[in-house]
């Protein structure tokens, strides 16, 4: 069964500190995607990333990166020198390359990261 | 652009009742999804809709119904509301269904069943 898990329920960091937030996944298929999304306190879901099985480089945008290692089954994700804008709850989600019928997505319970000035 | 827009923002509603959710998806976007994020909780898939057809459905009762429409918005319908129904429930769409269709979500519809 799909599955993906946040552990850290809640991070507290002080502007300009380093984060990592962690994500695990579970997956039976070779061909699946993995996703980061930010959910500032409005609401809406805001797409980070998205990577593929089959990419296992990882990447850097901006104070952002992301690290994918396939043997540990995981993906996380760095902010570089935290801001207070980056106060939001980050989402980790999985989705399967099947058919193409769906772009269904199984999401983590996410990680509320709180930076302080 | 104008981007997913949902409507009502908020509702409450009382056990029991029945409650509509309505989504319009960015122009062009002939897919929709719909996600219940309960407190606390992750987002949960409840239907996928592409060209008016059901393509997914999630682990929710048959309560919780949706179409779509020849403009492409969606109705999300929950019949015999139950207090653990209270939840942001929130509409996305895409140009088409598969992975490689990104998802753009809207801000949601807060629901409270009291």
């Amino acid at each position: 069964a799909q599955k993906v898990t946040q552990a850290q329920t809640e991070i507290s960091v002080v502007e300009k500190e380093d984060v990592t937030l962690d994500c695990v996944y579970e997956t039976r298929d070779t061909t699946y995607y993995l996703f980061w999304y930010k959910q500032p306190p409005s609401g809406e879901l805001v797409f980070l990333i998205r990577r593929n099985s089959f990419d296992e480089q990882n990447e850097i945008s901006g104070r952002y990166s992301w690290n994918f290692q396939k043997s540990t089954s995981s993906f996380n994700f760095t902010i570089t020198a935290s801001q207070v804008v980056d106060s939001a709850v980050y989402f980790c989600a999985l989705s399967e390359a099947r058919g193409g019928a769906t772009n269904k997505l199984i999401f983590g319970t996410g990680t509320l990261l709180a930076v302080q000035p | 652009d104008a981007g997913v827009t949902q409507s009502p923002t908020h509702l409450i509603k009382t056990r029991g009742q029945q409650v509509t959710l309505r989504c319009s998806p960015i122009s062009g976007h002939k897919s929709v999804s719909w996600y219940q994020q309960v407190l606390g909780q992750g987002p949960q898939f409840i239907f996928q809709y592409y060209e008016k057809e059901e393509r997914g459905r999630g682990n929710f009762p048959d309560r919780f119904s949706a179409r779509q429409f020849p403009n492409y918005s969606s109705e999300l319908n929950v019949n015999a509301l139950l207090l653990g129904d209270s939840a942001l429930y929130l509409c996305a769409s895409s140009l088409r269904t598969g992975v490689n269709s990104p998802l753009h979500f809207g801000n949601g519809t807060r629901l409270t069943v009291t």
